[in-house]
This record gives structure tokens, sequence and C-alpha cells, in this order.
């Protein structure tokens, strides 16, 4: 099970963007990137997940370097709502995963 | 809304009682994962059901239970209850035995007092 690694938290201002990497030096060939955002007392919220290269929703990007031992994700121009915890998940194809949550990196966004 | 369900959202009850937790997953969705989140800590994974059978296990104490029912709804038991236990639940649930893509329901507060 590949561990990861983020910073626990981050500072930042709205219309700024933020990036935040998370470490997985142990990423198994069949892992996927997946990232996911905490509101206080509300369940995470799927954000955004990867392979490789680059990937972009209506959210967020996410960047994968080619020896995929680390990702960043991107928000854009966060805003206030933007406070919350984010998790970087690494999640194994097949079945029988654990999806475990690590510590997260705890955004807040200030005026 | 993300389609999964958690009952009830608030539940008190006393040191050494027994609760169930409900879970209905979102429509067609066959995982069902139960994680349990005390104050200002993380989320830690109990244990993993897909299509009525266990799947994975993580930290989850003898004292706790899971099932998933044929209709897919799961269940997570909680017995001889102590303050400790006192976090908030959730589940999720995924299309697929991987996971991939999950959707967590807002989640049980328990109060053991």
């Amino acid at each position: 099970l590949a561990k990861t690694t983020q910073p626990i938290s981050m500072d930042s201002y709205e219309g700024q963007e933020v990036n935040i990497t998370c470490s997985h030096n142990n990423i198994a060939t069949n892992d996927y990137i997946t990232w996911y955002q905490q509101f206080p007392s509300q369940g995470p919220r799927f954000i955004i997940q990867g392979y490789k290269t680059k990937v972009t929703n209506e959210v967020a990007s996410l960047f994968i370097p080619a020896d995929r031992k680390s990702s960043t994700l991107s928000l854009p121009r966060v805003s206030l709502s933007d406070t919350a915890v984010y998790y970087c998940l690494v999640v194994g194809a097949g079945g029988g995963n654990k999806l475990t949550f690590g510590t997260g990196t705890q955004l807040k966004v200030e005026l | 809304d993300s389609g999964v369900t958690q009952t009830p959202k608030h539940l008190i009850t006393a040191t050494g009682q027994r609760v169930t937790l409900r879970c209905s997953p979102r429509s067609g969705d066959l995982s069902v994962y139960w994680y349990q989140q005390s104050l200002d800590q993380g989320l830690q994974f109990l244990i993993q059901y897909y299509n009525g059978e266990e799947r994975a296990k993580g930290n989850i104490l003898e004292r706790f239970s899971a099932q998933q029912f044929p209709d897919l709804h799961s269940e997570l038991n909680l017995s001889s209850l102590e303050l400790g236990d006192s976090a908030l639940y959730f589940c999720a649930s995924t299309t697929s035995g991987s996971p991939t893509e999950a959707f967590f329901g807002q989640g049980t507060r328990l109060t053991v007092v």
C-alpha cells in the first residue's frame, strides 16, 4: 500500500492559485492518484483522479510527473469557500482496496 | 447530495450500550466503505464490503462489526460502547470493487456519554 506524504497545512489568499503536492514514492504500476476535499463535519468529496501527465476538470488540475512518485493538485483562483482539508490517496485498480486517507492538508484561504 | 444515505444523523447513547448505523449506497453501487473520524482526527478506514462480502478490513475493533445485505445497504454495529467511540462515522460507496470515485454520506455523529 503506497504511503502518501503531504504538507499538514497551507495558507493562501483569495484569487491566488494553490498547489498542494503529495509524495507517493511506493506507488505501484496499477495505482491511481485521487484527491478529495473535506469540509468540517461533512463527508469527503471527490475532486479529481489521474494516472499520469495532466488531468483537468472544472474544479482543479492534477499534475503527475513521469515517475509518478509525486502529484500536485492545483486549485486556480481560490476563494474563502475552498478552505478545507485536502487528501491525496493512492488507489489500486484491483479489488480489496482500503481507500486509506492520510492526515491531509488543511488549506486556509483568507481575504 | 452524494446519493449515499446514512441514518441516523445523530445518536446519543450511554457507555456499554450497542448501536447500529445504517448506510444506503448510491443506486447501483456494489461497494460500501465505513470510516471513523474522531474530533480533529483523520479518517480511519474500518471495513469494506463488495456485493455482500467483506473485501478489506482496517483498524476495526472487535466490538465493532458490519455487514452488507442483499439489497446492498450496510449496517455498522458498535457494541460495549466507550467514551472514546464518540466520533463521526461515514460510509462511502463506489461503483466497483475498486475504489475510483467514492461518494460519501453525510455521516452519523455518535456521542457516547
